[in-house]
């Protein structure tokens, strides 16, 4: 039973392209965290999602940044026009209730040059 | 001030040392966490906790819900211990809550040989 897989594990991007991160939860989650943990800071609450709905965003910057998580397939983290304050590494949770379980991957980490 | 403090911020111990990093939090909460990073790596859920004590191995976890605090404990320390561990709770917010997590900023453990 595979865990929480993310990739890319790391990912380069030079400033003002767009990122890609994809979370594939565990096999029967249906409840997807995003995380960022920037460099000497500690973990921060992006997003949370169910599949096809997004239910919390209190930790979305306002621009450039998206997620979802459709029927079928990956929950996706998206950054557009990327900027060097975007390093940082990103981490997915998945639970099967959205309750206080907590299955993390292995996060992707995020290079903005 | 955080809502999720942790003490200390670093802690150096000789293998075989017992070791206690504390967790304090100023929120009513449905849950909390104890999580393991090593540099670079993902992150593992060591215990949940909502009450009371948990042991696994080498360690222990305790909370003590009126008073807003928990501990980790590792006995007979190893330098393979050592790793940043993390506290973060499962807010209650009226009633309702689920896996949104709040983290405290993270404890440095180096155990050497």
């Amino acid at each position: 039973n595979a865990g929480v897989m993310q990739n890319p594990r790391h990912l380069v991007r030079r400033r003002g392209q767009e990122a890609r991160l994809r979370c594939s939860p565990m096999k029967g989650h249906s409840h997807v965290y995003w995380y960022r943990q920037l460099p000497e800071e500690g973990l921060k609450f992006m997003v949370y999602l169910q599949k096809e709905n997004i239910i919390d965003e209190s930790g979305m910057p306002k621009e450039r940044f998206s997620a979802e998580f459709p029927k079928e397939g990956p929950s996706i983290l998206r950054i557009q026009q990327v900027v060097r304050g975007d390093s940082a590494a990103y981490f997915c949770a998945s639970s099967s209730t959205g309750g206080t379980e907590a299955f993390f991957g292995q996060g992707t980490r995020l290079t903005v040059v | 001030k955080n809502e999720v403090e942790q003490s200390p911020q670093n802690l150096t111990a000789q293998e075989g040392e017992f070791i206690t990093i504390n967790c304090s939090y100023s929120v009513g909460i449905s849950a909390l966490h104890w999580l393991q990073q090593h540099p670079g790596g993902g992150i593992v859920s060591l215990f949940m906790l909502s009450s009371g004590k948990k042991k696994h191995g080498r360690l222990i976890a305790t909370i003590n819900i009126q008073e807003k605090h928990s501990s980790l404990h590792i006995t007979a320390s190893h330098p393979r211990d050592s790793a940043v561990y993390i506290c973060a709770v499962i807010r209650n917010a009226g009633g309702t809550s689920y896996g949104k997590l709040t983290f405290g900023q993270g404890t440095i453990l180096t155990v050497h040989p």
